[in-house]
């Protein structure tokens, strides 16, 4: 039980360039999201998803786009990377996302935008 | 919807002596409070819960918060504190809807010295 992959650990862009970040869970989980950290920000909910096939957006979606084709796999994908995504994107999951239940993070995808 | 305060961006405490972490919440209805933890490069782990049970919540590693509605307060506390616990620590409040979203406080980094 491997619990939340996320891939790359690191990543370096330029401006301009795409990229997909990658999310995966071996837990079954209905409920999986985004979230981008900054220095004195916390963590910021960029989308969400409550099951296979609907995503909806969270408090900073701009610039990021997600699909959810499968249960387990949740990608984020930046088109046309700005130096203001330069973050630390940690994906998260849990059972169902409809009450207090505990949520599984990634360890975590560094980027840096130039 | 709920926000967190999270009252000190930095606390620094010797080995051994007690931990207080503070936050605070704006809600209006009962929430569901949550502190979680990030060890450096890590990604973030559940310290404990608060869903409207028992108003004093004991967590993993010696760690508890009490809520506090008369304060509006979720402080995390811990008698004694240990290297190991050095970390940012964040208070973090649900907003329920047609999807639980987490909202973060902006983190507490725990500096713990000999």
């Amino acid at each position: 039980n491997a619990g939340v992959t996320q891939t790359p650990k690191f990543q370096v862009l330029k401006t301009g360039q795409s990229m997909t970040l990658q999310c995966a869970q071996d837990m079954n989980h209905e409920y999986m999201s985004w979230y981008r950290q900054d220095p004195g920000m916390g963590l910021r909910l960029i989308h969400y998803s409550v099951g296979a096939g609907i995503t909806d957006q969270g408090e900073v979606p701009n610039g990021y786009n997600v699909s959810r084709s499968t249960t387990e796999d949740f990608p984020l994908r930046l088109l046309s990377a700005a130096p203001s995504q330069t973050s630390v994107y940690f994906c998260a999951s849990s059972y169902s996302g409809s009450g207090a239940e505990t949520q599984y993070f990634g360890p975590g995808t560094r980027l840096l935008v130039l | 919807a709920q926000s967190v305060t999270q009252l000190d961006s930095h606390v620094s405490v010797s080995e051994g002596t007690p931990v207080l972490l503070r936050c605070n919440y704006s809600s209006s209805y009962s929430p569901s409070l949550f502190w979680y933890v990030q060890h450096p490069n890590k990604g973030l782990q559940l310290l404990l819960k608060y869903t409207s049970a028992a108003t004093l919540v004991k967590g993993i590693n010696g760690f508890e918060a009490e809520f506090k509605k008369s304060e509006t307060s979720f402080h995390l506390t811990k008698p004694s504190a240990h290297m190991s616990d050095a970390a940012e620590y964040f208070c973090v409040g649900l907003n329920t809807g047609t999807a639980s979203k987490l909202t973060f406080g902006t983190g507490t980094r725990l500096q713990v010295t000999l």
